[in-house]
């Protein structure tokens, strides 16, 4: 079945050990999202890709980035996470801009 | 601004009751609607959508919503729930003008035996 995966589901860091989170999609989307969903909230859209544009939120701290080496792969990367990073972080990916999104099961981070 | 307003926080309903959540959207320009659904430490799961057409859209597990635009709402019904609805309710916008997707804060169903 196509689908959008997340790995791994449950990640464990330390404060200011660098960390990564992967994504990979198998319906060929062009549009790659990532989301922190912190507890009891929405979730929070950090950037996307579109094809090979990056599209950075405003307010998305400089500690995120992301990478996008194809069209399948999507990685996020927090270069010193902080204790107020813990949370879950949700991949979407959407056929092209102003279509539906759809969601990865999402990875949640602690930050010890 | 746009925005997504989900009016309750918390719902609670018994097995076999009907149910209703609540969205309303602000927007100045059209907009596409969804309900999503969120199992606890999972992903969000498209329940339904509306794009154009029919105001009443039907969805996975029983649900339906219908399209109001005159008073600006999306909500989700469902007229006997399960307690295997019990989860996290986002509804969300997507303006036609850009791809970003305005959440609500959620509601959360429990469904009491």
């Amino acid at each position: 079945d196509a689908m959008v995966i997340q790995n791994p589901r449950y990640q464990v860091t330390q404060f200011g050990k660098p960390v990564t989170l992967s994504c990979s999609q198998t319906l060929n989307h062009n549009v790659m999202y990532w989301y922190q969903q912190k507890s009891s909230q929405a979730p929070k859209l950090l950037f996307h890709y579109y094809d090979k544009d990056f599209n950075n939120e405003a307010d998305t701290p400089d500690n995120f980035q992301s990478r996008r080496p194809n069209t399948s792969f999507c990685f996020l990367d927090i270069r010193s996470p902080g204790l107020g990073d813990a949370a879950m972080y949700l991949c979407a990916t959407s056929r092209d801009q102003w279509e539906t999104q759809y969601f990865g099961p999402g990875t949640r981070l602690l930050v010890l | 601004a746009q925005s997504v307003t989900q009016l309750d926080s918390q719902v609670p309903v018994f097995e076999e009751a009907p149910v209703e959540l609540r969205c309303n959207y602000s927007s100045s320009v059209s907009v596409y609607l969804f309900w999503y659904v969120q199992y606890p430490n999972q992903g969000l799961q498209l329940l339904l959508k509306y794009l154009s057409g029919s105001t009443l859209v039907k969805g996975i597990n029983g649900f339906e919503a219908e399209f109001n635009k005159s008073q600006t709402s999306f909500h989700l019904r469902k007229p006997s729930v399960h307690i295997s609805d019990t989860a996290e309710y986002f509804c969300a916008a997507l303006l036609n003008t850009g791809n970003q997707f305005y959440f609500g804060t959620g509601t959360s169903l429990t469904v009491i035996p």
